[in-house]
Formats: C-alpha cells, structure tokens, sequence
C-alpha cells in the first residue's frame, strides 16, 4: 500500500531564510506520480508541480526548486528566499498509475510560517 | 483559466436540514472530485465522478449524496448530518481520472453542523 510521510508537522523562519519540506514515500509501483500542493489560510489546495517515477530531473521554478530522489524515495521542496505569503500548510501526494479514480494519498502536510 | 468555484463558502446547518454544496468548472474536465477535510488533516477523498459516472465512493454514508448532472457541474447534497461532519468540502476536476493528471482544487465550503 502506498504512504506520504511529510515528518515535519509545522516549520517557522524568519524571512530570506531558505527552508526545505521534506516528503517521503512508499509504493510498490513502478510507475507513480508525485504532487506537492499548498494550501493557503483561505483553504484552497494550489497546484504547484508534478513529477513522475521515470524523470529524476530536479526542477527550479522561480524561488521554488524540488528535489526528487528515487533511491531514497524522497521528493523535497525547498523555498529560496521565503516570503510572508509563503505562509502556508505544503502537502506532497502520491498518485499509482494502476490506482482506479486518480486517487491521491496525501502526506500529513507541514505548516510553514514565514515571520517578517 | 483553471478556475474551480464552489458555492456557498460557508454554510451552518442544523442536523434535520437539507442543503447542497455546488461545484462548478469550465476547464472541459471530465473527472470531478469531492474531498472532506478536516482541521489540521489532509483532504479525505470521498466520491469521483468520471465522464460524469461516479466511479469511487469511498465508503461514505449516505446521508452525503453525490450528483452530476454535466460535465461542468458537481453536487453534494447533504442531508441528516451529524456534528462531526463538520470540515471544509473541497470539489476538485482534472483532465481524466488517470494518475498522470493534476487535480484541480475549488476553494471549498466551510460547513458547520449545529
């Protein structure tokens, strides 16, 4: 069965400061998606990227970068830079290709607080 | 435009009422999804729509009941609920409902049940 373990439960820098959000997963598939989602006080979960088994290239988005680390069955996110309105609960998920429905197991989640 | 709205943002209900949650998206998704969140959790998948058939019911009372009447539009209607029903109901869409896609997030109903 396949599980989303995000260790960190909530995250506190000061501005500037870069922070990482560590995500760490388990399936026995071969071909699998993993997502990560951040979901701001007003509650809507926001797509931020996807990345499935077969392409390990590290990706950098603006002040955003993620690591993916199939050995290790790691997918982290780091913020360079953080901002006030990076403020936010960061949720990585896990889709299984074989899974009926798209469904998404989610990770519990890290509340990042980003102070001025 | 990947815009998902759900109606109403808030709702308070009392456990004999009737009412509905509406979902609503126009990005010619054909998979539509609704999740439970409660606080401090992730988001629980409930029900997904495929082709506007339901495909997953996660084992959900029935006092929650589902209904897609166009590939556009998503209900729940709620009825006899209890007060730990009491979350945050986020309606979500993708292209299909293959693995590969992303989901699409409304920005949820906050229901309280009194």
């Amino acid at each position: 069965a396949q599980k989303v373990t995000q260790a960190q439960t909530e995250i506190s820098v000061v501005e500037k400061e870069d922070v990482t959000l560590d995500c760490v997963y388990e399936t026995r598939d071969t071909t699998y998606y993993l997502f990560w989602y951040k979901q701001p006080p007003s509650g809507e979960l926001v797509f931020l990227i996807r990345r499935n088994s077969f392409d390990e290239q590290n990706e950098i988005s603006g002040r955003y970068s993620w690591n993916f680390q199939k050995s290790t069955s790691s997918f982290n996110f780091t913020i360079t830079a953080s901002q006030v309105v990076d403020s936010a609960v960061y949720f990585c998920a896990l889709s299984e290709v074989y899974n009926a429905g798209n469904m998404l197991t989610f990770g519990g989640g890290t509340r990042l607080m980003v102070k001025p | 435009d990947t815009e998902v709205t759900q109606t109403p943002k808030h709702l308070v209900m009392g456990m004999t009422n009737k009412k509905s949650l509406k979902c609503e998206q126009h990005m010619g998704h054909r998979a539509m999804y609704w999740y439970k969140q409660k606080a401090k959790k992730p988001p629980e998948l409930m029900f997904v729509y495929s082709y506007e058939k339901l495909s997953i019911n996660e084992s959900v009372p029935s006092r929650f009941s589902p209904e897609c009447p166009n590939s556009s539009l998503l209900n729940l209607h709620l009825h006899a609920l209890q007060p730990e029903d009491s979350a945050l109901y986020l309606c979500a869409s993708s292209l299909t409902s293959g693995a590969s896609y992303e989901q699409y997030f409304g920005p949820g109903t906050r229901l309280t049940v009194t």
